[in-house]
């Protein structure tokens, strides 16, 4: 099954205490992206990578580091969480950017719920 | 600079009754547009877009949705809506020029009343 796996699901941790929430995709997809999603905020990107070692930041890349060594993964790395880290974490990739021609479709991952106390 | 507007936080409609939610959009070249539906305690799933061609998309689930370029509008509707369709809805446009990320909006609820 095609599909867009992240963990945990649910996390508690306290300020300052590193933190790395996993994503990886099944579907041979080049591009993979991370929102958070806060309430009247909608979702907003924090990092995207349109490949293997290629990263770049979205609109809210503070506080937050991500990497792309291998294709299917893409972790999300709060070096030193702080409390307005706290939101929903979504994880998402594509065939291939949204900038493709076909402008292809995301696939989500089931979301991270962080708290940080 | 890309952006998205949904001037509805809560759309509430009747069991049986259309629905339209609103999206309004601003590119500076020619857009991609997408629609995605969030249930509750789900990632965001991928209901339909329009990348070029007619104007009316009919997607997932009933739901279909029309551009109009003049009005930068990318509604959403569905002729008779059912309980089970309420839920999260995000609009979400890119520019086709360019490698720009989608934006997606803010989000609207919509919420089916039996």
């Amino acid at each position: 099954e095609a599909q867009v796996t992240q963990n945990p699901r649910y996390l508690i941790t306290v300020t300052g205490k590193k933190l790395t929430v996993t994503c990886s995709q099944n579907m041979n997809h080049e591009y993979m992206s991370w929102y958070r999603q806060d309430p009247g905020l909608g979702l907003r990107q924090i990092y995207y990578s349109m490949n293997v070692e290629v990263t770049d930041k979205g609109d809210v890349p503070e506080g937050y580091k991500v990497s792309r060594k291998e294709k299917r993964n893409f972790p999300l790395i709060l070096e030193s969480p702080s409390p307005n880290q706290t939101s929903l974490y979504f994880c998402a990739s594509s065939l291939r950017g949204a900038g493709g021609p076909s402008g292809n479709i995301q696939y989500f991952g089931a979301g991270t719920r962080l708290s940080v106390l | 600079a890309q952006s998205v507007a949904q001037p509805e936080d809560q759309v509430n409609v009747a069991e049986g009754n259309p629905l339209t939610v609103k999206c309004t959009y601003s590119v500076s070249g020619n857009p991609y547009l997408f629609w995605y539906v969030q249930y509750p305690n789900r990632g965001l799933q991928f209901l339909l877009k329009y990348i070029t061609g007619d104007n009316l998309v009919k997607g997932s689930y009933g739901f279909e949705a029309e551009f109009n370029k003049s009005q930068t509008s990318f509604h959403l509707k569905k002729p008779s809506a059912l309980v089970s369709d309420s839920a999260l809805y995000f609009c979400a446009v890119r520019d086709i020029t360019g490698n720009t990320p989608l934006v997606f909006g803010k989000g609207t609820r919509l919420s089916v009343i039996a």
